[in-house]
């Protein structure tokens, strides 16, 4: 069945430097999209790419969609302390299935 | 506030027990999905419903059984505890049946003693 792989599992940087998330499908997918869950707090859902290669950002944050539509990434610059917390991608096969879910990466943020 | 509510917020039980976690997806949400996350884990998928219907299975014990009512709201239920169960149980809903985007409720801490 689709998986959606999720690397780094953890990150570690420190306050200022730039992080990126990659995610790599099995499958050709329809859709992708970005959750975010701070400590303590739920997923809330970010952005969605669509379309091959799109590349969408907000404010520091730069989402890509893979040319095969089969990789993400998401990159932050100059992180923050008030970047922490957990990114999830989650993908959609293109028989419009079920969002799968990668594991996540866990961003700490030294000050 | 994603409009996704989730009772109780926490909940102290002791192996063996029975709970029933509820969960009331945003208005005009058909479907309901619920997770599982463990201390610094992912999100395992546990079950979907879709209007009242079972429409996706993931990793859920035979212990643990969903359903979702004609109002919409959906109940998970969990039985003969184990230490294990112990995690975050997180309700999500969406408009569509699959690929749509999730709106998460604040969960149920579950503490199996």
């Amino acid at each position: 069945g689709q998986q959606v792989m999720q690397i780094p599992q953890y990150q570690h940087v420190q306050e200022g430097e730039d992080f990126t998330t990659y995610c790599n499908s099995s499958t050709t997918l329809s859709n992708i999209q970005w959750y975010k869950q701070r400590p303590g707090g739920h997923p809330v859902f970010l952005i969605q790419l669509v379309k091959s290669g799109e590349v969408k950002k907000q404010k520091r944050l730069t989402f890509q969609f893979g040319e095969a539509k089969k990789n993400s990434s998401l990159h932050i610059t100059a992180t923050q302390t008030t970047d922490v917390g957990t990114s999830f991608c989650a993908g959609s096969g293109e028989s419009q299935g079920n969002l799968i879910f990668g594991k996540g990466t866990k961003l700490s943020v030294k000050p | 506030d994603s409009g996704v509510t989730q009772t109780p917020k926490h909940l102290i039980t002791a192996t063996g027990q029975r709970v029933t976690l509820r969960c009331s997806p945003r208005s005009g949400d058909l479907s309901v999905y619920w997770y599982q996350q463990s201390l610094d884990q992912g999100l395992q998928f546990l079950i979907q419903y879709y209007n009242g219907e079972e429409r996706a299975k993931g990793n859920i014990l035979e212990r643990f059984s969903a359903q979702q009512f004609p109002d919409l709201h959906s109940e998970l239920n969990l039985s003969s505890l184990e230490l294990g169960d112990s995690a975050l149980y997180f309700c999500a809903s969406s408009v569509v049946a699959g690929g749509g985007t999730q709106y998460f409720g604040p969960g149920t801490r579950l503490l199996v003693l």
